[in-house]
Formats: C-alpha cells, structure tokens, sequence
C-alpha cells in the first residue's frame, strides 16, 4: 500500500523556473493538503482540496497553483520560483475533511531555490 | 484567528523516564479536534495521537497519554518509559469545522541513553 507518494524527493531551482511537484495517493481520500515547513514556524499550509474540482487556499498560497482533476493527484506548482520558496513542502490526504480524521503524509520534498 | 502554542523548542529526557511536552490553543469554537504528529529524523510525519475535544477522557496511545484541558486550552503529551526511537520533533495540530489543520512550531526532543 503506496499510501501519499511524492515526487521528486530532492529539487534545486534557480529563480524564476517554474515546476511542479507532484502527490498522489492510492487510499480513494476526498481531502489533499500541501504545506511547506520551514525551521522555526511549524507546517503552513498553501492550498488544500476537498474533492476532484475543488480547491482553495490556506494560509501561504502566494506563488503556488493547484489543481485536482482527479481523486489521487494534486500537484503543486511553482510558477516563477524564488529564494523565499526555498522549504520542505509536505502533501497530506485524509478520508474526508472531517474533523477526526488524521491525515496521512507524503515523506516531504526538499526544495532550494537559488 | 486559531493559534497553537508550543513553549518548549528543545527538550531531552532520560531513557525509561517520562517527559510531558505542553501544548496551548486559541480558539473560540466549542467541537475541534486536537492531533500530536510525531516526526524523526526520516523526516516523515506520524500521528501519535488524537484527541476529540466534546470527550472528556483523555487519550491513550499505548506509551503515549494527552492531558486535555479545555477549559485552559492546553493539551499536553505524555511519553513514558521513554526510548530511543522517541527522539523526533513533536508537532500539535489542531483542527475545528473546517478543513485547515493549524500547526505548531514543534518540540524537539532527544532521547538519551
């Protein structure tokens, strides 16, 4: 059981490439999440989604896009990067955005933004 | 706006002692839900434990307890006989009606032998 998949694992960018980081989840859950941790300030979340067609922002959405065509996928996507978006970034998916269920996480991406 | 607080960046315990990391939350809601996330070294993200806040019993995860306090706001977990594997960085999480998860800034704990 895959569980939340996320690639790439490691990603060096320089400033103003866009890419995309992807999440995928083989569990059928309705809720995807993205944060980015950074030292000292916990895990923030960017955008989330509460079913195929749906999303919308959370606290730092300022630079990323979103899409969820579908139940498994949700990727992130950096359009002109910056060395503020340097982070670890982490997708999250639970069953159903109710408020008991735990999310299950990705094992993170390492980005560097140079 | 929901807050989560976590006092202690730093802590470290003995092997097979107990230790408590505190956790304090802002909210004005009366039902949300209260999570601790475990995360070593490997980086991935574990829950630990879980704790709905219209119960009153605390919860209980094997080695792991919470003390919930809702009047105080606090929600602080309890690791005895502490091993080595418990050493990770400890995020509480809270989460109300809406699908927003508020994190933490986390507890850094260290095991010692």
């Amino acid at each position: 059981n895959a569980g939340v998949t996320q690639t790439p694992k490691f990603q060096v960018l320089k400033t103003g490439q866009s890419m995309t980081l992807q999440c995928a989840q083989d569990m059928n859950h309705e809720y995807m999440s993205w944060y980015r941790q950074d030292p000292g300030m916990g895990l923030r979340l960017i955008h989330y989604s509460v079913g195929a067609g749906i999303t919308d922002q959370g606290e730092v959405p300022n630079g990323y896009n979103v899409s969820r065509s579908t139940t498994e996928d949700f990727p992130l996507r950096l359009l002109s990067a910056a060395p503020s978006q340097t982070s670890v970034y982490f997708c999250a998916s639970s069953f159903t955005g109710a408020g008991n269920q735990p999310q299950h996480f990705g094992d993170g991406t390492r980005l560097s933004i140079l | 706006a929901q807050t989560v607080t976590q006092s202690q960046p730093e802590m470290s315990v003995q092997e097979a002692e107990t230790v408590t990391l505190s956790c304090t939350y802002d909210t004005s809601e009366n039902n949300y839900y209260l999570f601790w996330y475990k995360q070593p070294p490997s980086r991935q993200m574990i829950l630990v434990i879980r704790q709905e806040a219209y119960k009153q019993q605390n919860a209980t995860e094997n080695r792991f307890s919470v003390n919930f306090q809702k009047a105080a706001k606090s929600f602080s977990l309890k690791i005895s006989d502490s091993q080595l594997g418990d050493t990770a960085m400890y995020f509480c999480a809270f989460r109300e009606g809406t699908y927003k998860y508020i994190f933490g800034t986390g507890t850094r704990l260290k095991v010692l032998a």
